[in-house]
C-alpha cells in the first residue's frame, strides 16, 4: 500500500512571498499525482493533475514538479485567497484507488 | 456546466446502512474515460477515499472499507449510489462525490459536490 507523507503539517508565510509544499511517496509513483485547495467548509478544489498540469482556470502561481518519489507544490506568490489545506493525492492504476496525503494547512504568517 | 449533488440521511444509528446518492449534471456517465468516486472526510481530519465507478460498470473500493460498500449507477438518471453497511461512529463524515476522469488526467478529481454531513449516533 502507497502512503503519501505531506510536510510541513502547517506552513506559516506572508503574503506575497513564495509557499513549498511536500508531498513524498512510500514507493515511485506514476505521473498520477494531483493536488487539492480545501477552505473551510468547502469540498476541495483541483490544482494540479498529472504532477505538473494545471486544471482548467487554476492561476499560473500555482505550479507542480516530480523528482522520484519526491513531488512539490509551489505557489509563486501568495493571495490572501491561496490560504487554506492543500493534499496531494495519488490514483494507483492496480489495484485501482486513491490515496490522499494528510494536509499542509498553509496559513498567514 | 459540470455539478455533482449528493444527498443522504443527516443521522444514521450504529449498525445501519448508509445510502447516498450522487445526482450529475453536464456529463455522460457512458462516456470513455467518465468516472465518479466518493470521498469522505471525518471533521478535521484528512479526505479518505471509498470508492469508484467507471464509464465500464468497473467499480473499485478502498481496500480497508471493501466489504462495507457498493457502489452504483444508473445512467439513464445521471446518478451514482454508494452504501456503506454496518454504520459505527467512526463513519461520521462530510461525503463527497466527484467527477474523476481518466486518460490524460490520471483519474484526477476535477469536479466535486459540495458535500453531506452524516452523523451516526444512537
Amino acid at each position: 500500500e502507497i502512503v503519501m507523507t505531506q510536510s510541513p503539517a502547517t506552513l506559516s508565510v506572508s503574503p506575497g512571498e513564495r509557499a513549498t509544499l511536500s508531498c513524498r511517496a512510500s514507493q515511485t509513483l506514476s505521473s498520477s499525482l494531483a493536488w487539492y485547495q480545501q477552505k473551510p467548509g468547502q469540498a476541495p478544489r483541483l490544482l494540479i493533475y498529472a504532477a505538473s498540469t494545471r486544471a482548467p482556470g487554476i492561476p499560473a502561481r500555482f505550479s507542480g514538479s516530480a523528482s522520484g518519489t519526491d513531488f512539490t507544490l509551489t505557489i509563486s506568490s501568495l493571495q490572501s485567497e491561496d490560504f487554506a489545506i492543500y493534499y496531494c493525492q495519488h490514483y494507483n492504476n492496480w489495484p485501482p484507488g486513491y490515496t490522499f496525503g494528510q494536509g499542509t494547512k498553509l496559513e498567514i504568517k | 456546466q459540470v455539478t455533482l449533488r449528493e444527498s443522504g440521511p443527516a443521522l444514521v444509528k450504529p449498525t445501519q446502512t448508509l445510502t447516498l446518492t450522487c445526482i450529475f449534471s453536464g456529463f455522460s456517465l457512458s462516456n470513455s474515460g467518465m468516472c465518479v468516486s466518493w470521498i469522505r472526510q471525518p471533521p478535521g481530519k484528512a479526505l479518505e477515499w471509498l470508492a469508484l465507478i467507471d464509464w465500464d460498470d468497473d467499480k473499485y473500493y478502498n481496500t480497508s472499507l471493501k466489504s462495507r460498500l457498493t457502489i452504483s449507477k444508473d445512467t439513464s438518471k445521471d446518478l451514482v449510489v454508494l452504501t456503506l453497511t454496518d454504520m459505527d461512529p467512526v463513519d461520521t463524515a462530510t461525503y463527497y462525490c466527484a467527477r474523476a476522469l481518466g486518460s490524460n488526467y490520471y483519474y484526477a478529481m476535477d469536479v466535486w459536490g459540495q458535500g453531506t454531513t452524516v452523523t451516526v449516533s444512537s
